[in-house]
C-alpha cells in the first residue's frame, strides 16, 4: 500500500522552529519528487515547496530563506525545517507525492502547525 | 505570479451535471490537475494533465483544457462528490505550483 507517515508537527512560539518529516512506503521514492503543500484553517491549499529526484529546490515566495526541503533517499524520508515562524504559517502541512505532468496522486494525512505565543 | 480563479460555490440537483471551471491566462497551454477534498481528509486526485482520470476515480469525472479556461465536469451528481475541488497548474515561469482558490460543490 502507498503511503506517508509523517510526524514533527506541534506547538512553536513565533520565531521558532521545527522540523517535519514524511516517510514513504509502498512506492519507489529515489524515482519520486516530492511536494510539501499546506492549508490554513477554513482556507484553501497553498504550495509549500519541492524537491526533485536530483535534489533540485523549489520555494514558495512565502517561506523561502526560512523552510528548507531536503530528502533522504536512503531511508524513503522527506523533511521540511521550518525556521523564523511565523504566526501566518499556521496550518496544517501535507507531503505528497509529486509529477509535473501527473500531478500529486498520493498524500499523506496532514500534520498540524501552530505558530503561537 | 500566475492566478488561477475558480468560483467560490457551485450548486447542482442529484443526477445533474456539474461543471467547475479553472480560468487562467493561456491555461490551455499547461497541465491541469484537480483535487477533491472533503472536510477533515487530504485532498485526492481525480483529473491529471487536464483529462486523465487516476484509477479508482469513476467515470462521471471528466476534464477539459483549452484558450484560458479549464473545466472539471461531474455527471451524474451524487451525494457523495460534495466536497471542495481546487485545479493547479506548474507554473515554469516562477518554477512554481499554483492552486486555484477552490470551489465547493454542493448537492442540493
Amino acid at each position: 500500500e502507498v503511503q506517508f507517515l509523517e510526524s514533527g508537527g506541534g506547538l512553536v512560539q513565533p520565531g521558532g522552529s521545527l522540523r517535519l518529516t514524511c516517510t514513504a512506503s509502498g512506492f519507489t521514492f529515489t524515482t519520486s519528487a516530492m511536494s510539501w503543500v499546506r492549508q490554513a484553517l477554513g482556507k484553501g491549499l497553498e504550495w509549500v515547496s519541492d524537491i526533485s529526484v536530483s535534489g533540485t529546490t523549489y520555494y514558495a515566495d512565502s517561506v523561502k530563506g526560512r523552510f528548507t526541503i531536503s530528502r533522504d533517499n536512503s531511508r524513503n524520508v522527506l523533511y521540511l525545517q521550518m525556521n523564523s515562524l511565523r504566526v501566518e504559517d499556521t496550518s496544517v502541512y501535507f507531503c505528497a507525492k509529486s509529477s509535473r505532468v501527473a500531478g500529486m496522486d498520493v498524500w499523506g494525512q496532514g500534520m498540524t502547525v501552530t505558530v503561537s505565543s | 505570479s500566475y492566478v488561477l480563479t475558480q468560483p467560490p460555490s457551485v450548486s447542482v440537483a442529484p443526477g445533474e451535471t456539474a461543471r467547475i471551471t479553472c480560468g487562467g491566462n493561456n491555461i490551455g497551454s499547461k497541465s491541469v490537475h484537480w483535487y477533491q477534498q472533503k472536510p477533515g481528509q487530504a485532498p485526492v486526485l481525480v483529473m491529471y494533465y487536464d483529462s486523465d482520470r487516476p484509477s479508482g476515480i469513476p467515470e462521471r469525472f471528466s476534464g477539459s483544457n483549452s484558450g484560458n479556461t479549464a473545466t472539471l465536469t461531474i455527471s451524474r451528481v451524487d451525494a457523495g462528490d460534495e466536497a471542495d475541488y481546487y485545479c493547479q497548474v506548474w507554473d515554469t515561469s516562477s518554477d512554481a505550483w499554483v492552486f486555484g482558490g477552490g470551489t465547493k460543490l454542493t448537492v442540493l
